[in-house]
């Protein structure tokens, strides 16, 4: 199982960033997906997951980025996405994606967002 | 807004026993399984018990977890310097609907 995160980087308050994970070594499209943050010198935040197609591809998030977060895949690339609008300061930390909604069996790296002016 | 709740830090010498605690509440691990993660610097985390007191394959002997009621524990028997890392219980919360993650205890090797 490999899971590879892109797509973070430094961006203002305000504005958007979209996360990638691409997946590796297993049937992706049979497993949820779910994403978890860690802000710096934090602990672990659970932001979002997304069902497999035969559980209607639901979604689920936290508070803290409800209406604002928006989790997808794409199972014939076998990659999940996080798109992150409206980012906040408090958005700031290394989001990892892992296999499953619970429990998470298996992380990608982080890819790390900073959110700043 | 639920809470899992950890000692911030935890320490003992080569070969001693630590216990780090996790407390909750019923729509947590009141009524769901715990796991336990472990983390070191810079690194994803890596799950390190499931089902309150299952060991992964690969996970040593030496961890082990156990859960009764809201509260749940993990014990590191014959303390290594490898197990230097930070630890999170975490378990579903229904009014979450997801996973919530203990507030972390870092583990020190003296």
């Amino acid at each position: 199982v490999q899971l590879v995160e892109s797509g973070g980087g430094l961006e203002q308050p305000g504005r958007s960033l979209r996360l990638s994970c691409a997946a590796s070594g297993f049937n992706f499209g049979v497993y949820a997906m779910s994403w978890v943050r860690q802000a710096p010198g934090k602990g672990l935040q659970w932001v979002s997951l997304i069902r497999s197609k035969a559980y209607g591809e639901t979604t689920e998030y936290a508070p803290s980025v409800k209406g604002r977060f928006t989790i997808s895949r794409d199972d014939s690339k076998s990659i999940a996405y996080l798109q992150m609008n409206s980012l906040k300061s408090e958005d700031t930390a290394v989001y990892y994606c892992a296999t499953g909604a619970w429990p998470l069996e298996h992380w990608g790296q982080g890819a790390l967002v900073t959110v700043s002016s | 807004q639920s809470v899992l709740t950890q000692p911030s830090s935890a320490s003992g010498t080569p070969g001693q026993r630590v216990i780090i605690s996790c407390s909750g509440s019923n729509s947590n691990m009141g009524t769901k399984n715990v796991y336990w993660y472990q983390q070191f610097p810079g690194a994803a985390p890596k799950l390190l018990i499931q089902r309150n007191d299952q060991r992964p394959s690969g996970v040593p002997d030496r961890f082990s977890g156990s859960k009764s009621g809201t509260s749940a524990s993990l014990a590191i028997n014959g303390l290594r310097s490898e197990d230097e890392a930070d630890y999170y219980c975490a378990a579903w919360d229904d009014s979450l609907s997801g996973p919530l993650f203990g507030t972390g205890t870092k583990v020190t090797v003296l």
